[in-house]
């Protein structure tokens, strides 16, 4: 899910298939990340978060993976469904900070 | 209940106009927040708020003016409207201003457009 160029990456998958999105951040101290999901029309919504000091955690059908050496945090989402078609961002902050987010991806499942 | 909500939902205006967008939080945080959408779906903080007292403002034209009445309201007032400024605006707070496991809850957007 690198952003390239003035378009919206976009990730199409399969209902019922899983769905991977990834997000390369660029502080190394940022030590709080969220993934939020915006649907058509909508806000950003909360979905999951990570602390630095973890490397995976899991929510119902969601799961976050953060890699710290690399920098790079994955959104997995099981059994993907229509209803999950939208825009992922991921966002990190450090401390004090403002939470700062990232491009974002499209999520389009082929029902 | 609407956690975060802020009126109007859409608004078109011609250039030079002032306009505000007014947002009220039932959560109880005490940080209020507005972000500007682009049409490229990037998300730009422009004003924190922390119990009626600014905390962050970006790089933000002197025609936008966030007032907080009280923690629970956060309202933006744009004055001589540009085309540039066409964008959706979400409100959002936040329990506090900083700390880890501060997550921030969105407003559905006012979309503004310029004509």
């Amino acid at each position: 899910g690198e952003s390239v160029g003035l378009h919206l990456p976009t990730l199409s998958v399969q209902e019922g298939d899983n769905s991977i999105i990834n997000c390369a951040y660029s502080n190394s101290a940022s030590d709080y990340f969220i993934w939020y999901k915006q649907e058509s029309g909508k806000g950003p919504q909360f979905i999951i978060d990570i602390r630095s000091n973890m490397d995976k955690r899991q929510g119902q059908r969601v799961t976050v993976l953060l890699n710290k050496t690399v920098k790079h945090l994955s959104l997995q989402i099981a059994a993907t469904q229509p209803g999950d078609s939208a825009v992922y961002f991921c966002a990190e902050n450090q401390g004090n900070t403002p939470l700062v987010f990232g491009k974002g991806t499209r999520l389009s499942v082929i029902a | 209940d609407t956690a975060v909500s802020q009126t109007p939902k859409y608004l078109v205006t011609q250039m030079g106009n002032d306009k505000s967008i007014k947002c009220e939080q039932n959560l109880g945080h005490d940080t209020m927040y507005w972000y500007k959408q682009d049409s490229k779906k990037f998300l730009k903080i422009m004003f924190s708020y922390n119990n009626k007292e600014l905390i962050i403002n970006e790089t933000v034209p002197n025609r936008f003016s966030p007032k907080s009445p009280d923690k629970a309201h956060l309202n933006l007032h744009i004055n001589s409207l540009e085309l540039g400024d066409s964008a959706v605006y979400f409100c959002a707070s936040s329990p506090q201003i900083r700390g880890l496991g501060n997550t921030i809850y969105f407003g559905e957007g006012s979309w503004l457009t310029v004509v």
